[in-house]
């Protein structure tokens, strides 16, 4: 079945301190991979997406994935985060192919300390 | 450009009653999905439309969850009768098609409370 895990429950990091979000994956094909936040209250606003190529992807907010085929991760890195990143974050995987249906992660949650 | 809308953001019932929610995507997107989003898990997909038809409805509780977008546009989602465990916030999201490659922009959602 396809699964999309991120292991980590809560996240915290001190503010300026950098950020790993990590993120696996379980498809019987590489599917398209998606990084969202979501701020209380909020809808879920895209990150950063991969789809192929390049296995390291630009997003927005100064946010950064990686994409590893031999691992089936896909983590979330920042430098430095801003008291401002503190949200939850999901990570989101559809197949490439047939069905587009897709399956998110349970959350990430970061708490970041002044 | 504005984006998806929803409505009511808040609603508190009694179970076995029942409740519907609306959605209103973003001018011009084909695809609008419906996800129910638990405390403490990410969002579920429950039913994705393209136009007004169904694309997949196979999380779809179909013995009390019901949804239609009969022109095209905006959709409801209905619950009757609910239960506790319908306790959750609905999403909608809409997309220009269906393909994975369509960035999905999703609504500000409904928080229901079943008591």
């Amino acid at each position: 079945a396809q699964s999309v895990t991120q292991p980590d429950i809560h996240i915290t990091v001190s503010e300026g301190a950098s950020l790993e979000l990590r993120c696996n994956y379980s498809y019987g094909a590489t599917p398209y991979l998606f990084w969202y936040v979501q701020s209380p209250g909020q809808g879920l606003q895209l990150l950063l997406k991969y789809f192929s190529g390049d296995t390291l992807v630009q997003g927005i907010k100064g946010f950064e994935a990686e994409f590893k085929r031999s691992q089936s991760s896909f983590n979330l890195r920042k430098p430095s985060v801003h008291w401002s990143d503190a949200a939850e974050y999901f990570c989101a995987g559809i197949p490439s192919g047939g069905s587009y249906i897709p399956t998110f992660g349970r959350g990430t949650s970061l708490i970041v300390h002044p | 450009e504005a984006g998806v809308a929803q409505s009511p953001r808040y609603k508190i019932i009694e179970k076995r009653q029942s409740v519907a929610f609306w959605c209103n995507p973003i001018s011009g997107h084909a695809t609008l999905y419906w996800y129910q989003q638990i405390l403490g898990q990410g969002p579920k997909l429950l039913i994705q439309f393209q136009n007004n038809g169904v694309v997949d409805d196979s999380q779809l509780p179909k013995d009390r969850f019901s949804a239609e977008r009969l022109k095209g546009v905006d959709s409801t989602l209905k619950i009757q009768p609910a239960k506790l465990e319908d306790s959750a916030v609905y999403l909608c999201a809409s997309s220009l098609g269906p393909s994975g490659r369509n960035e999905q922009f999703f609504g500000p959602g409904t928080r229901l409370t079943v008591l």
